[in-house]
């Protein structure tokens, strides 16, 4: 089965700072990469589809990029409302794996 | 707008049985992929299976194999989750997630599980 891995596991940065989360896949997925953000004791919500599409209703700090194995989720400016965990997910053929996830918080 | 709700969870001695439900509106759910994951208390999240509209294509995660089935009610805009060989490692908030352009796309609230004696 394909590994998912995600880096760091956690960050600390400062409001509006730029934050970058990368994935990783253990094969090609193509471009089957998905985004949620899964804030503290809340149900996880998609941000991204298809490595790069943004979700309707979702910032547009949020962008996401890449193809094959490496994936990058980008926050262009970071908000207290972003504190949160983010995961990514392959869905390119079953199991549908997430990553481990990266956690997010303010400086 | 579109709605997931789950149910069936609780408390189950190891090596037991439970059904999860998942009742879905809003969409036209007989044309759905229908999906389980699972977050275990403080942990990440864990893609469980996966259903096609008709109910003739289903895949699992390895772990869940052969305990785990999934399977729908079209008439009744239902997915289940029969859940058997329980043991602690099951113990998790279950969600039930439709899927949409090629990810997961609408979440219910979850249901949770607990396996303990």
């Amino acid at each position: 089965d394909i590994q998912m891995t995600q880096s760091p596991s956690s960050l600390s940065a400062s409001v509006g700072d730029r934050v970058t989360i990368t994935c990783r896949a253990s094969q090609d997925i193509h471009n089957y990469l998905a985004w949620y953000q899964q804030k503290p004791g809340k149900v996880p919500k998609l941000l991204i589809s298809l490595s790069s599409t943004l979700q309707s209703g979702v910032s547009s700090r949020f962008s996401g990029s890449g193809s094959g194995t490496d994936f990058t989720l980008t926050i262009s400016s970071l908000q207290p409302d972003d504190v949160a965990t983010y995961y990514c997910q392959k869905y390119f053929h079953p199991p549908f794996t997430f990553g481990p996830g990266t956690k997010v918080d303010i400086k | 707008e579109v709605q997931v709700v789950e149910s069936g969870g609780g408390l189950v001695q190891p090596g037991g049985s439970l059904r999860l439900s998942c009742v879905a509106s809003g969409f036209r759910f007989s044309s759905a992929w229908m999906h389980w994951v699972r977050q275990a208390p403080g942990k990440g999240l864990v893609w469980v299976s996966r259903l096609n509209g008709d109910g003739s294509e289903r895949h699992y995660e390895d772990s869940v194999k052969g305990r785990f089935t999934i399977s729908r009610d079209n008439s009744k805009n239902t997915v289940y989750l029969q859940m058997n060989s329980l043991t602690a490692e099951d113990t998790a908030l279950y969600y039930c997630v439709t899927e949409t352009n090629w990810a997961l796309g609408y979440w219910g609230q979850g249901v949770l599980v607990t396996v303990s004696s």
